[in-house]
Formats: structure tokens, sequence, C-alpha cells
């Protein structure tokens, strides 16, 4: 069964660094997502991207980050300067079809520890 | 913008008893209703789903309510294993063209053989 990759699964940075996450969709998929989830609570959105632009971004994803799909299959998150809050479990996602109903698969996680 | 509710946070059940989780949304636009479990280091894991156009749906050991009126939905899980000790999530979409799903604050369940 076709599933979401991410590397890697555990980055630690340190404060002020660049970090990228990566993500491998579900290859007929079309629309990206990434979502983070601070330890013990819930999982948050953050961007959606569909044909090569961000669609939507929450209140989180500000200036420090980007997202890109610099080929046929990569998705990436960037975060140009880290701060310990950034710390979390980001997880990407993939939807063939119209994101508002149709069922977004989620990869792994990138576990980001920032000190 | 859409704000999902989610009881109890945390729920312990004997093996073979059933459970239930119950979410509350705001915004009557949603009509995706989604649920994710959760295992300990992985990623949310989509176990069922319903749309607004439906009342009801049923897979295996797995059901899922939806009361649109009260804007509510429920997980229910029948016959109830080790193995369903996890995480579960609700979420919901905020209708046609949002395109993030608001998640609840999740239900830590625990099976006890």
């Amino acid at each position: 069964e076709p599933e979401v990759t991410q590397t890697p699964s555990h980055q630690v940075t340190q404060m002020g660094q660049e970090v990228i996450l990566r993500c491998v969709p579900i290859s007929n998929h079309l629309y990206f997502y990434w979502y983070r989830q601070i330890l013990g609570q819930k999982v948050e959105f953050l961007v959606s991207f569909y044909n090569n632009e961000i669609s939507e971004k929450s209140e989180i994803f500000d200036d420090q980050f980007s997202v890109e799909r610099p080929d046929g299959s990569n998705f990436t998150l960037k975060i140009r300067s880290t701060k310990l809050e950034d710390s979390a479990m980001y997880f990407c996602a993939s939807s063939e079809l119209l994101p508002s109903t149709d069922t977004q698969y989620f990869g792994p996680g990138t576990r980001l520890t920032v000190l | 913008g859409e704000n999902v509710e989610q009881h109890p946070s945390t729920l312990s059940v004997q093996e073979g008893d059933s459970a239930v989780i119950k979410c509350t949304y705001s915004d009557s636009a949603s009509n995706y209703f989604p649920w994710y479990k959760q295992e300990l280091g992985k990623g949310p894991q989509l176990i069922i789903d319903i749309r607004s156009n439906v009342g009801e749906k049923k897979d295996q050991r797995i059901a899922v309510t939806l009361n649109k009126t009260a804007k509510h939905f429920s997980l229910h899980i029948t016959e109830t294993q080790p193995e369903d000790s996890a995480v579960y999530f609700c979420a919901a979409n905020g209708g046609t063209g949002f395109q993030k799903l608001v998640f609840g604050t999740g239900t830590r369940l625990l099976v006890s053989p």
C-alpha cells in the first residue's frame, strides 16, 4: 500500500539554525500539507500546497517557514532560523483529490528538537 | 474558524468492552469528519471518516455517528482489544474550500487484558 515517507525521523539543531524537513507524498496525490504536533498536544495545521503554490496557511506559518516541491517527488518544509518553540513532531500529509472532502494520509513524522 | 472539542481525554476499558469518544465542532459549514489513530512514535492513521450527507458509518468493530443539528460526532469501538490502545483524534474540515483539518485534543484509550 502506498504511503507518505518522511526524512529524517529525528533532527536535532541549535537555535537559529536552518532546517529542512523532507517528505515524499503518495505518487498520484495532488495536495500536500504540513502539520505539527507539540509534545502531548493536538495536531495543528501549518500549510497546504497545490499546483506549486501555497493554497492555505495558518498563523503559525510565518516568514520563518517556507515550503517547496523541488522535483516531482519531494515536498520540503524549511525553517530558516529555528526557535526553541519550534521543537515538535512535524507531519507531512497528502491527498488525491479535493482536500476539503478527501482523505489526508499522514507520514510517520520528523521529530525536531531545537536546543 | 472551526474549533473541535473532544472528550474524554483518557479512557480506560477492559478488553471486550465498548469505547465511545465524542467530539463537537463549531462551524456548521464543516462537512467532512475523519478519525485518526496515533500509536506511540507514529503518524496519525485514518481509521474511519464520515461525510455530512450520512448519519452513520460502520467498518467492522468501528462506527462513527454524526448529528449535524447538534454539531457532534462520535467514535464507537466495540469488542475492544489491547491493540486498540492508542491516542484517537477526531477532526473536521471547516467546509468546502477549506483545506486544513482541525483536530480535537485527542483521547488516550487504554484497553486492559
